[in-house]
């Protein structure tokens, strides 16, 4: 069974510009979550996503959004890009949840974002 | 508000020998908690699952504990090899937090 997969792998943009990343989740699983990894702050939960719903979401500003899409693939988005949105952007899967959890997490190799 | 500490932040040794990472959380009203690693600019890759209604999880030469009223689990790897260094990372879900809470890792190298 493939993993989760992420594209692009590397993207580099400019501050005020906006990106949009792409995760697939491991087939079967419906539920899809998104952390950013800073060396500063380590890896922080962004918003989680099931049935084309956002369940939760994490202390992030507004710039950063999400959706998924029925096939559960899911896409968050930055927009104004500032120099601290420098980071890898993780994106995991879950077969399920349970009540307000998510069961195991497999994730992503990552989208390594530099903001210039 | 949860928050997860991992000790120490790094840690040597050679090989072969068993060595134990130490995980604490401040709320214990956790649902589970998963033990990754990290290899230098990969993904996490998920090592143990443990259900909050656990006491230890154990696959290969791993084995994962949780205590869940001491606020405590432990990752103990046995006859440690070189292909073992990389950041280990706890992470915790629940304890009045929405997603997995991370440590900040433990940065483990094994010498040959």
């Amino acid at each position: 069974k493939a993993g989760v997969t992420q594209t692009p792998r590397y993207l580099i943009k400019t501050r005020g510009q906006q990106v949009t990343l792409s995760c697939s989740p491991i087939s079967g699983h419906r539920s899809v979550s998104w952390y950013q990894q800073t060396p500063g702050q380590g890896l922080q939960f962004l918003f989680e996503y099931f049935s084309e719903t956002q369940r939760n979401k994490g202390n992030f500003p507004g710039r950063f959004s999400g959706r998924q899409f029925s096939n559960s693939r899911s896409e968050m988005n930055v927009s104004t890009l500032e120099l601290g949105d420098s980071a890898l952007y993780l994106c995991a899967s879950s077969s399920t949840v349970t009540g307000r959890f998510t069961t195991e997490q497999f994730f992503g190799p990552g989208t390594r974002l530099t903001v210039l | 508000k949860q928050e997860v500490t991992q000790i120490p932040a790094a840690l040597s040794v050679p090989e072969g020998e068993n060595l134990v990472l130490n995980c604490s959380f401040t709320d214990s009203a956790i649902y589970n908690l998963q033990w990754f690693r990290q290899d230098p600019g990969k993904g996490l890759t998920s090592l143990l699952l443990i259900q909050s209604s656990q006491r230890e999880q154990t696959s290969g030469r791993l084995n994962a504990s949780l205590d869940k009223s001491s606020g405590r689990s432990t990752l103990y790897i046995a006859a440690s090899q070189p292909g073992d260094s990389a950041t280990y990372l706890c992470a915790a879900s629940g304890g009045g937090a929405d997603g997995l809470t991370f440590g900040k890792g433990t940065h483990l190298i094994i010498q040959p």
